[in-house]
């Protein structure tokens, strides 16, 4: 079955510093990653889509500069949040579908949990 | 009116019992109909898509499907402890490139 991991699994950082988020596809080309946040009790809130080899496509009110996302290869998306801040804090999933695969649902990574201090 | 409309709850059930969670969706186009199930504190996790009109069983759940009335529901029988947890609503249209609406969830809990 498709297997997507993602690493860290939870993080504690410093205000102001970058945290980076990997997010593999382990048995699978992954042409689609969509990264996702959770607040705790509320439902998955999409940040960004990302295409491999393309620029990712934020959704409306998701800052692209702070919130940076890379896809560089077909297994692998990256999500850097930079300059994080208290309110950064939350509970960060990908997701990947495969190739001529986007209508048979989403493999979910495992999350991160982030908490800024 | 959101896309993916699901009841917040939470739905709370007795062991044993049959769990039924409702989903309805605004966009007539939609194709592909899913429901994840997210335990607290992690991911979701994918449980039952659903195509076409009817009914789609994979052992204790079914999913069912009627586009007509724009309207996915999952159901639980034999609901057990485990089953406790927050169920997630996805649509995928024609128009949105694989991209899946998800529902806010609806929360079960199965009392012993």
């Amino acid at each position: 079955g498709a297997v997507v991991s993602q690493h860290p699994s939870r993080v504690i950082c410093k205000s102001g510093t970058s945290v980076k988020i990997e997010c593999r596809s382990l048995d699978f080309q992954a042409t689609t990653m969509f990264w996702y946040r959770q607040f705790p009790k509320q439902s998955l809130m999409l940040m960004a889509t990302s295409n491999e080899g393309s620029k990712a496509t934020y959704e409306q009110g998701v800052e692209k500069d702070k919130f940076l996302i890379n896809h560089a290869s077909l297994t692998l998306s990256t999500l850097t949040v930079t300059s994080a801040h208290p309110e950064d804090s939350s509970f960060y999933i990908c997701s990947a579908t495969r190739r001529g695969h986007s209508n048979y649902g989403y493999t979910f990574g495992s999350g991160t949990r982030l908490t800024v201090v | 009116q959101k896309e993916v409309e699901q009841n917040s709850g939470p739905l709370s059930v007795p062991e044993g019992a049959i769990a039924s969670l409702n989903c309805t969706y605004s966009d007539r186009g939609s194709q592909s109909f899913f429901w994840y199930r997210q335990y607290s504190g992690k991911s979701p996790e994918l449980i039952m898509s659903i195509y076409s009109n009817g009914d789609k069983e994979d052992g204790r759940f079914t999913a069912q499907l009627n586009k007509a009335s724009q309207y996915v529901s999952l159901l639980i029988r034999d609901s057990q402890p485990s089953d406790s947890a927050t169920y997630l609503c996805a649509v995928i249209t024609n128009t949105n490139a694989g991209k899946s609406t998800f529902g806010d969830g609806t929360t079960l809990t199965v009392k012993p």
